[in-house]
């Protein structure tokens, strides 16, 4: 049973391409993240969105479009990728405000672009 | 914003040997969380301190919170290989905004 689930697990692509990242939770969660983590694994939060409507947005470059069909699932979107789009992106979920804020972290997706 | 300090970058004990990792930050962290990750793993959430001078124990791994809220640590006694990973500490903010230290990477030589 599978908490947080991305697809997919690796992602080769090159320059100037536009690529999607798939994610889904079934643990019941009202709010979803994702986290860029470089290759010093770093980890950065780059969205959060609460039952379909975003609530974070650190400075992402506005190639990255998140979008959240129901608050099951929250996808990546980005446009004409970059070298330095190269990282390993984290989806994680939530359910903050009931005294558990740990945040459940999906496996990765590896995003090479060459 | 708000920035946290997490320091040593690396450390290599030999099993059965302690390890220390320490967060600290110029501003008032308001809900520590320390995760675990393996290599070529996710993170794995481990904790939450809240109140200030907290501690909290997990077997062999001690967390403590600073008095004045600007500090925290994580302690594993007697190191084993399973203990493996990253150890990241991160500040929930508001909006559950999770600000990450750098993370400290632990290997324990068998």
């Amino acid at each position: 049973d599978t908490a947080v689930s991305q697809t997919p697990k690796y992602l080769v692509t090159q320059m100037g391409n536009d690529k999607s990242i798939k994610c889904e939770q079934n643990l019941g969660h009202d709010t979803m993240y994702w986290y860029k983590q470089d290759s010093k694994k770093f980890l950065k939060i780059m969205f959060s969105y609460n039952n379909k409507e975003l609530i974070i947005n650190e400075t992402v470059p506005n190639r990255f479009s998140p979008k959240s069909p129901d608050k099951a699932h929250l996808n990546l979107h980005i446009n004409s990728l970059e070298l330095g789009d190269s990282a390993v992106y984290f989806c994680a979920s939530s359910r903050p405000g009931q005294g558990f804020d740990e945040q459940y972290f999906g496996p990765g997706t590896r995003l090479t672009v060459t | 914003g708000q920035q946290v300090m997490q320091i040593p970058q690396y450390q290599h004990v030999q099993e059965g040997e302690d390890f220390t990792t320490y967060c600290n930050s110029s501003t008032t962290l308001s809900n520590i969380q320390w995760y675990k990750q393996r290599p070529g793993g996710h993170p794995v959430f481990l904790i939450q301190l809240v109140k200030s001078g907290e501690v909290k124990k997990q077997k062999r791994l001690t967390f403590q919170f600073g008095e004045a809220k600007k500090n925290s640590s994580l302690h594993i006694t007697a190191t084993q290989t399973t203990d493996v990973g990253t150890y990241f500490c991160a500040d929930l903010e508001y909006g559950n905004k999770l600000v990450f230290g750098a993370g400290t990477i632990l290997r324990v030589k068998s």
